[in-house]
């Protein structure tokens, strides 16, 4: 079976651009969930969704952070205008309900410049 | 306030030998899940091991067992006849099943297995 599928495995940007991080959870699972990984700030979970709805979002930092789940198998978190403190590896998460096992894409390593 | 503590920032183990990683948790919240994962020099994070608050039985998983003291709060991983694969980060995770019912993780454990 497919895990969660995330795109671009990496991606170097110059400070100002829009970023667009794509994933795809495992099928069949109603949560996703979007967290960043930093040296400074470890993991942190920015935002959840359960059933496409976003149930959780005071961990997005600041209005340049928009997250979106049009449908069951598809999420995007967008990042307009990326800052250099934006670098960081970013995972898609899903799991089958809220309360079981959350399994993780390989990442997304975002570097801007 | 930390809800996952690891105090342990790195730790080091010789092959074959067994090795326990330290993860103190917070919670007022009686129904809870702890996790550990595994995160390779590669980047992957990889789900190890789950128990939940009302477990009787330690949870185990292969070679992984998680030795959890409710009444201490801590839920440390033992790794038993360490290979040099195992060497990676690891990451002690909580979910409380009310209010955010997210994970929250730990600051890691880097592992190494020396030959």
């Amino acid at each position: 079976d497919a895990g969660v599928i995330q795109s671009p495995r990496h991606e170097v940007t110059e400070m100002g651009q829009e970023v667009t991080l794509r994933c795809k959870p495992i099928s069949g699972h109603n949560s996703l969930f979007w967290y960043r990984q930093t040296m400074m700030r470890g993991l942190e979970l920015l935002i959840y969704f359960n059933n496409n709805v976003p149930i959780d979002d005071s961990g997005m930092p600041e209005d340049r952070f928009s997250a979106k789940m049009p449908n069951a198998s598809f999420s995007t978190l967008k990042i307009q205008p990326s800052e250099p403190r934006d670098s960081a590896v970013y995972f898609c998460a899903s799991s089958l309900t809220i309360g079981n096992t959350i399994y993780f894409g390989e990442g997304s390593w975002l570097t801007v410049v | 306030a930390q809800k996952i503590t690891q105090t342990q920032p790195g730790m080091f183990v010789q092959e074959k030998e067994a090795v326990t990683l330290d993860c103190t948790y917070d919670t007022s919240d009686p129904s809870y899940g702890l996790f550990w994962y595994k995160q390779p020099s590669s980047g992957e994070m990889i789900f190890l091991i789950y128990q939940g608050s009302y477990d009787q039985q330690n949870a185990t998983e292969g070679r992984y067992s998680l030795n959890f003291q409710k009444a201490r709060k801590s839920a440390n991983l033992v790794i038993s006849a360490s290979q040099l694969g195992d060497s990676a980060m690891y990451f002690c995770a909580m979910r409380e099943d009310t209010g955010r019912r997210a994970l929250t993780f730990g600051s890691g454990t880097r592992l190494q297995v020396q030959p």
